[in-house]
């Protein structure tokens, strides 16, 4: 089955970037998004498609996706962007799988 | 904007069927996949499979044999059916609609607990 690879944590001062990688075979040709969700929360769309923001989302949000790494980058980190991040992938085997979640805390 | 509201028993006994509604607001159903993600407490997401507003499904590899996802356009419901669930499909299960690939709204999620 396919699997999405992410960091468990990272850190970051406020006001710094941070980038989160979420790592799969091909996954480049996947429709690869992100969502946040925050403590007691639903998950919230932040990326779709690579790197498109759906509306209401931060423009500090910005996707990529080369090869076979998705990344998330958070610019001019804010102490309420604090929550786990997914990735998610479209497969046509597995259909759609997430990742593991990075948890993304604001020192 | 959607809505998306689950419901359904925040209980059920091992071996039995576990059974959840989701109830679509402020929207249409019609042209859009309908799909069913759960969450294990402290853990992350797992995808459970979808539904289209025609009727086609498509289920999780490692749950298709036990799952089955229902619609009723003219309630604007569609429902989840988990058979011979054990302790480990105690979770939180959310419904949302897929979009672009992505699920863009969520319900706010219904707590499952599978204990006798």
């Amino acid at each position: 089955s396919y699997e999405l690879t992410q960091p468990p944590s990272v850190s970051v001062s406020p006001g710094q970037t941070v980038t989160i990688t979420c790592s799969g075979d091909a996954l480049r040709r996947k429709y690869s998004c992100w969502y946040q969700q925050k403590p007691g929360q639903s998950p919230v769309l932040v990326i779709y498609q690579d790197s498109k923001r759906p509306s209401g989302i931060p423009e500090r949000f910005t996707g990529s996706n080369s090869g076979s790494t998705a990344t998330l980058t958070i610019s001019g980190t804010q102490a309420v962007d604090e929550a786990d991040y997914y990735c998610q992938a479209w497969d046509s085997n597995t259909v759609y799988v997430f990742g593991s979640g990075t948890k993304v805390t604001v020192l | 904007q959607v809505q998306l509201q689950e419901s359904g028993p925040g209980l059920v006994k091992p071996s039995e069927t576990l059974s959840l509604t989701c109830t679509v607001s402020n929207g249409s159903m019609s042209s859009y996949y309908w799909a069913w993600i759960r969450q294990p407490p402290g853990k992350g997401l797992e995808w459970i499979g979808y539904i289209y507003y025609s009727g086609s499904t498509n289920y999780s590899p490692s749950l298709k044999s036990r799952v089955t996802i229902s619609l009723d356009t003219s309630k604007n419901q569609f429902s989840l059916k988990l058979t011979s669930v054990t302790a480990a499909d105690t979770a939180l299960y959310y419904c949302a609609r897929l979009r672009a690939f992505a699920h863009d709204y969520w319900g706010q999620g219904a707590m499952v607990t599978v204990s006798s």
